[in-house]
């Protein structure tokens, strides 16, 4: 069983759609984190959050830390072809932890 | 800075054989991990190196896996002998912070190397 869900698994939608991608578990973690990972490249660190409740904003992308540090969402706003990815949410259940990776969710932005 | 640096970037080999990978991390860097990610799954990892010590290999297969940072660098990672469920992209990452901060300090993935296991 996984420790991190994603949902959707899958995910295609037009250029100028907004769209929102959820991490979920039944844990609670110190600290959370969201990758973009490209065909063929690593994955590239977006955002860690900390704190219960917590908002990060990185341009179009909106990133929330659950109140009770059990789940996280990742809401784009007018997506770009150019948010095309797999988007992994990596979660460390305690201060100093390595950090546990979710499946992902596959983004495909079509212009 | 240059990347984390991987080679080779695709190998192919029959089941039983032996592989090997290379890894140079971020110049500075005293944590290396190494990862496993299988078709439609996330990095799983499979073992961290704090310079040249090794702090977590819990989900290294140690049977037929084995890696090793023998000057606090540049690491390597064999599979002796693959398997066919091998087939994946392993992925080297390295990190600048201390084990008491690494939840704080980014991980810098490489681009991986992708292994066929026929």
């Amino acid at each position: 069983t996984q420790l991190l869900e994603q949902s959707p698994q899958f995910l295609s939608i037009q250029e100028g759609e907004n769209l929102t991608v959820y991490c979920n578990s039944s844990s609670v973690f110190s600290s959370l984190q969201w990758y973009r990972q490209e065909p063929g490249e690593g994955p590239v660190l977006l955002v860690t959050v900390v704190t219960g409740g917590e908002v990060k904003k990185l341009k179009r992308l909106t990133f929330q830390f659950g109140d009770a540090r059990k789940d996280s969402s990742l809401h784009i706003t007018a997506a770009q072809p150019g948010d095309t990815g797999l988007y992994l949410c990596a979660g460390a259940r305690n201060y100093g932890q390595n950090f546990v990776f979710g499946p992902g969710t596959r983004l495909s932005v079509l212009p | 800075e240059a990347g984390v640096a991987q080679s080779p970037r695709y190998k192919i080999i029959e089941k039983r054989q032996s592989v090997a990978f290379w890894c140079n991390p971020i110049s500075g860097h005293a944590t290396l991990y190494w990862y496993q990610q299988i078709l439609g799954q996330g990095p799983k990892l499979l073992i961290q190196f704090q310079n040249n010590g090794v702090v977590d290999d819990s989900q290294l297969p140690k049977d037929r896996f084995s890696a090793e940072r023998l000057k606090g660098v540049d690491s390597t990672l064999k599979i002796q002998p693959a398997k066919l469920e091998d087939s994946a992209v392993y992925l080297c990452a390295s990190s600048s912070g201390q084990i008491l901060s690494s939840y704080n300090s980014p991980l810098h993935f490489g681009n991986g190397t992708r292994l066929t296991v026929t």
